[in-house]
């Protein structure tokens, strides 16, 4: 059974520093490109970065470039977001998601960035 | 501002057959990249209903289908449930964002 255990949500101050993960289990993740979605709440899913599944193809979308950066162990089969300089805007819960034929996701977790 | 567009809103009776729209753009679903719909209800991540623009994942009813026609999908429900009144999403990928684009969501009242 696949499953994506995100982690390392939390309250940040604007301006700080976070690290999520995505423990992934139940599927060769080296084979997979994974991706980040994320949802403020009361909103929709948007889409924040992906990765290739030898990590060397990156893409992110425009409200995080240079702010967000998307990472992978494929020897700990495990997905991560660091984020910096967060803004209020960037409090949402983050899913991971294998790019898989249907797509699978974790749970999420939920990030605030409030002072 | 998504970059797929849906109705923010649809209903039906219990029993009726509703339609959800998703209308992209020829970076996403009109430069032949498939369609996702997914379902969720408030709280929980999103389930997958329609993949490859058709196709059903095992243990969604044949209630839900899917269908594309040039830079649009639609995702049809037939005998409407109360269990279905959850948030809708479309998804696809997009060339020009190298990446995935998301429809706003439709949110859909049994009434």
């Amino acid at each position: 059974e696949v499953q994506l255990v995100e982690s390392g949500g939390a309250l940040v101050q604007p301006g700080g520093s976070l690290r999520l993960s995505c423990a992934a289990s139940g599927f060769t993740f080296t084979t997979y490109w994974m991706y980040w979605v994320r949802q403020a709440p009361g909103k929709g899913l948007v889409w924040v970065s992906r990765i290739n599944s030898d990590g060397t193809r990156i893409n992110y979308a425009d409200p995080v470039k240079g702010r967000f950066t998307i990472s992978r162990d494929n020897a700990k089969n495990t997905l991560y977001l660091q984020m910096n300089s967060l803004r209020a805007e960037d409090t949402a819960v983050y899913y991971c998601v294998r790019a898989s034929v249907a797509t699978d996701w974790g749970q999420g977790t939920l990030v605030t960035v409030s002072s | 501002q998504s970059a797929l567009t849906q109705p923010p809103s649809v209903s039906g009776a219990p029993g009726q057959r509703v339609t959800i729209s998703c209308t992209g753009s020829s970076s996403n679903i009109g430069a032949g990249f498939d369609v996702v719909w997914y379902q969720q209800v408030p709280g929980t991540a999103p389930k997958v209903l329609i993949y490859g623009s058709i196709n059903r994942p095992s243990g969604v009813p044949d209630r839900f289908s899917g269908s594309k026609s040039g830079a649009s999908a639609s995702l049809a429900i037939t005998g409407l449930q109360a269990e279905d009144e959850a948030d809708y999403y479309c998804q696809s990928s997009d060339s020009s964002l190298s990446g995935w684009v998301f429809g706003g969501g439709t949110k859909l009242t049994v009434l």
